[in-house]
């Protein structure tokens, strides 16, 4: 079974600028997770969609949302970006049952 | 001003040895408990997990102890390799009066193994 998959793995954007980071899960899953990562404050939760729909989301302005679309597929999206924002972001996926999760490789932003 | 990196908990062992990883937590209502490994520029990946009904589980190579009086989790690594290198997090799933947190793991702040060969 292929793993998630993360594109871009790398990118580079401007302070003000948009930003939109596509995750692909496993076949079958349908809850998609995603994370921030960074050397100051670890692995954070940003949010999670099943079925289309938002179920959780962690402590993050409202720059950063995030969709998924009937595929299970998800994008997310951080607006007027800050240099703050400059981290891995890391996707995973799960099946309806279960509480494992998969990650992907992750993107890695810079913010300039 | 600069963000302060967190300073990880490190631990060096020889290869062939036995490893153990601590992770503390805090909320009494976490049911759901998962030890990942992150080797460098990779993802998290899975090692083991544990419900809070249990105090132990096995895997290969790998056990995981439960210790809900203290809330505290350990991950044991027999015979540990050079390719076990790599930043291991303890994670969890809280429970809320809503109903489990599906799809949220809240993570620790991850231990450095190194292994000398």
């Amino acid at each position: 079974k292929a793993g998630v998959t993360q594109t871009p793995r790398y990118l580079i954007k401007t302070r003000g600028q948009q930003v939109t980071l596509s995750c692909s899960p496993i076949s079958g899953h349908r809850s998609v997770s995603w994370y921030q990562q960074t050397p100051g404050q670890g692995l954070q939760f940003l949010f999670e969609y099943f079925s289309e729909t938002q179920r959780n989301k962690g402590n993050f302005p409202g720059r950063f949302s995030g969709r998924q679309f009937s595929n299970s597929r998800s994008e997310m999206n951080v607006s007027t970006l800050e240099l703050g924002d400059s981290a891995l972001y890391l996707c995973a996926s799960s099946l309806l049952s279960t509480y494992e999760q998969y990650f992907g490789p992750g993107t890695r932003l810079t913010v300039t | 001003g600069e963000s302060v990196g967190l300073h990880l908990p490190t631990l060096s062992v020889q290869e062939g040895d036995n490893s153990i990883i601590n992770c503390a937590y805090s909320n009494s209502a976490s049911d759901y408990f998962i030890w990942y490994k992150q080797e460098s520029g990779k993802g998290p990946q899975f090692i083991i997990d544990i419900r809070s009904n249990m105090d132990k589980r096995q895997g290969q190579r790998v056990t995981v102890l439960l210790n809900k009086t203290v809330k505290h989790l350990s991950l044991q690594i027999a015979a540990t390799q050079p390719g076990d290198s790599a930043v291991y997090f303890c994670a969890e799933i809280i429970s809320s009066a809503g109903g489990t947190s599906y799809g949220k793991l809240t993570f620790g702040q991850g231990t450095i193994l190194t292994v000398h060969p």
